[in-house]
């Protein structure tokens, strides 16, 4: 069974520093891989979605990478802002029909001004 | 991009009631669609996958006759929590997969909050 992990629960830093989070999974077949973003209260706002034959995908700010092998993905976000602030989510889709996602716990970011 | 709606965002509801939350896929069309559940301070827990007419699949220890779930068209899934209890009292998702998108984009409603007294 996949278990995705995320490090660090929670991470408070100053505006304008790179920062990255960190997600980890067990199982190496995947066929896909998101990062989204949740507000309080809110759902889910999709970030960035690597496919298993890609090594990384960027969109403005953020960049996300994977690696398959170690069973590895980070999203780095560049010169954060307090707008940033959110709880950022992993989720891992399997190989196969199906293709339900697996999150991680989530890692909470503040972003001081 | 794509949107997925809920309905409704919120509810209050007394112990024993039943409660009907739907999910549409706004602008795709989606044979499959997830129902997630998210308690406080802890990440969203997969409940069951609904497919265009089809039975649902649940995971294991979500009972099927309690969440009952109605995939009836290409956009629209509705998850009924039936003799709600206060520990049903979550924040529940739904995810719509987009047919013609890329392979398992999945996009996400905006949530209801469901609280049970």
């Amino acid at each position: 069974k996949q278990e995705v992990t995320q490090i660090p629960a929670a991470l408070s830093v100053p505006e304008g520093e790179n920062l990255v989070l960190n997600c980890s999974f067990t199982d190496s077949a995947i066929y896909n891989l998101q990062w989204f973003r949740q507000d309080p209260g809110k759902g889910l706002t999709s970030l960035l979605l690597i496919q298993s034959s890609q090594r990384e995908q960027t969109s403005g700010r953020l960049n996300a990478s994977l690696d398959k092998s170690s069973g590895r993905s980070t999203l780095y976000i560049a010169a954060s802002q307090p707008g940033d602030s959110a709880t950022y989510l992993c989720a891992a889709s399997p190989s196969g029909s199906a293709r339900q996602l697996t999150f991680g716990s989530g890692t909470q970011l503040t972003v001081l001004p | 991009g794509a949107v997925v709606s809920q309905h409704p965002s919120w509810v209050i509801c007394k112990s024993g009631t039943s409660v009907k939350i739907e999910c549409r896929s706004l602008d795709f069309q989606a044979t499959t669609m997830f129902w997630y559940r998210q308690f406080p301070k802890q990440s969203l827990m997969l409940m069951a996958t609904s497919n265009e007419g089809s039975k649902a699949t649940y995971e294991q220890g979500v009972e099927k006759d309690k969440f009952l779930i109605n995939h009836a068209s290409l956009t629209l899934s509705t998850l009924t929590v039936t003799s709600a209890h206060p520990e049903d009292s979550s924040f529940y998702i739904c995810s719509a997969r987009d047919l013609s998108g890329r392979d398992n984009e999945q996009f996400f409603g905006p949530g209801t909050r469901l609280t049970v007294l």
